[in-house]
């Protein structure tokens, strides 16, 4: 059981570039999300799904796409990436009014 | 007002203390509780869900108080792998959305 998994794990972008970043969660939740977590900083919602086909904006949606084709997977798409979307971001999944699991997140540095 | 308030400490305290974070939360209505661990660089791991009645797990109790809207979490015996930052982390009324305090860091010191 692999519970929630990120890819990739660490990845260096130019400014402008594009990259998806991927969860998958093999636990059939029902609910997945999008952190970012900057240095001495929370966590920040950027999006997150209720369910396959839907996707809802979080606290700080701005410079993010997302998808949820497959109940499984949860995408995160930076378009043209800027040095201030410098951070770490972590995926979540939870089942109804359950607690939230964690992957193990994705280190991006925008240069 | 934020959602999840919580002292950012730092909590410095020696091995063997016992140590107690609160934080308040803000939307009444509120169903779930949660205490996360989240080390240096990692991801917040769950720790304890909290009850309305408290529940206990090993040296970590936590309690709910509906009334004033906190959510405590006690330590015992506080071990040098306690260090570590401490998310307290409530559920949206519609289950959509877990709201997450700024966090409290606590330092063991042998």
């Amino acid at each position: 059981n692999a519970g929630v998994t990120q890819t990739p794990k660490f990845r260096v972008l130019k400014t402008g570039q594009s990259m998806t970043l991927l969860c998958a969660q093999d636990m059939n939740h029902e609910y997945m999300y999008w952190y970012r977590q900057d240095p001495g900083m929370g966590l920040r919602l950027i999006h997150y799904s209720v369910g396959e086909g839907t996707t809802a904006k979080g606290e700080v949606p701005d410079g993010y796409n997302v998808s949820r084709l497959k109940k499984q997977n949860f995408l995160l798409g930076l378009e043209s990436a800027a040095p201030s979307q410098t951070s770490v971001y972590f995926c979540a999944s939870s089942g109804t009014g359950s607690e939230q699991y964690f992957g193990p997140g994705t280190r991006l540095t925008v240069t | 007002r934020k959602e999840v308030e919580q002292d950012p400490g730092p909590f410095n305290v020696p091995e063997g203390a016992t140590v107690a974070f609160n934080c308040t939360y803000s939307n009444s209505a509120s169903q779930s509780f949660f205490w996360y661990r989240q080390d240096c660089r990692k991801e917040p791991k769950l720790l304890m869900s909290v009850y309305s009645s408290g529940n206990e797990d090993g040296r970590f109790t936590a309690q709910l108080n509906r009334a004033s809207q906190y959510i405590s979490l006690l330590i015992r015996d506080s071990k040098l792998s306690d260090s570590a930052t401490y998310l307290c982390v409530v559920n949206s009324p519609n289950f959509n959305k877990f709201y997450f305090g700024s966090g409290t860091k606590l330092n063991v010191k042998p």
